[in-house]
């Protein structure tokens, strides 16, 4: 089945204490991007990446890395988490060589920094 | 870089009632239009996208249309049922070939269809 897989879907951890946010695709996407939502925020793009070794920051980067060493692979890593940094976050691909160009989004990650 | 708004951010509909929701963009290079819809709970699902080639799009009761002068976007949802109920988001991106650009979301609508 296609997909993108996150893991793990719920976290919680304490301020400074670094941790990575796996995502993997088997689609064979070029494009993958980091997404956080807040209430009334909507999505914010935090990092994306238009192929192996090539990442970009989106809106909201701060805090955050990401590394393309693999085309299936995206993580997100929060070097020492702050509370601030409580939120949904989805992992979502994309490819110019399918019939639509949308994302197919993860099952999310709800991160809680205490 | 592109900013997209959308509105109104809550919309009430009885059911088998229309719904529209409209959205905004800045960059009138943006030729792709994704509209997706996040159930409680859920990841976000693509359910319509339109290129700027194409005026507008339907599928069965969900269509989408494209005013490039006006830089604005629509969803029009028909005979709206309680199951329609999420959040709806729009998107905007210049997407050139193979080459994709970043997608930029405006910030929701929560849609409730009442029965």
């Amino acid at each position: 089945e296609a997909q993108v897989t996150q893991n793990p879907r719920y976290l919680i951890t304490v301020t400074g204490k670094k941790l990575t946010v796996t995502c993997s695709q088997n689609m064979n996407h070029e494009y993958m991007s980091w997404y956080r939502q807040d209430p009334g925020l909507g999505l914010r793009q935090i990092y994306y990446s238009m192929n192996v070794e090539v990442t970009d920051k989106g809106d909201v980067p701060e805090g955050y890395k990401v590394s393309r060493k693999e085309k299936r692979n995206f993580p997100l890593i929060l070097e020492s988490p702050s509370p601030n940094q409580t939120s949904l976050y989805f992992c979502a691909s994309r490819s110019p060589f399918t019939n639509n160009y949308g994302y197919t989004f993860g099952s999310g990650t709800r991160l809680t920094v205490v | 870089g592109e900013n997209v708004e959308q509105h109104p951010s809550t919309l009430s509909v009885q059911e088998g009632d229309s719904a529209v929701i409209k959205c905004t963009y800045s960059d009138s290079a943006s030729n792709y239009f994704p509209w997706y819809k996040q159930e409680l709970g859920k990841r976000p699902q693509l359910i319509i996208d339109i290129r700027s080639n194409v005026g507008e799009k339907k599928d069965q009761r969900i269509a989408v249309t494209l005013n490039k002068t006006a830089k604005h976007f629509s969803l029009h949802i028909t005979e709206t049922q309680p199951e329609d109920s999420a959040v709806y988001f729009c998107a905007a991106s210049i997407d050139r070939g193979s080459t994709l650009g970043r997608l930029y979301f405006g910030r929701g609508t929560q849609l409730t269809v009442w029965p």
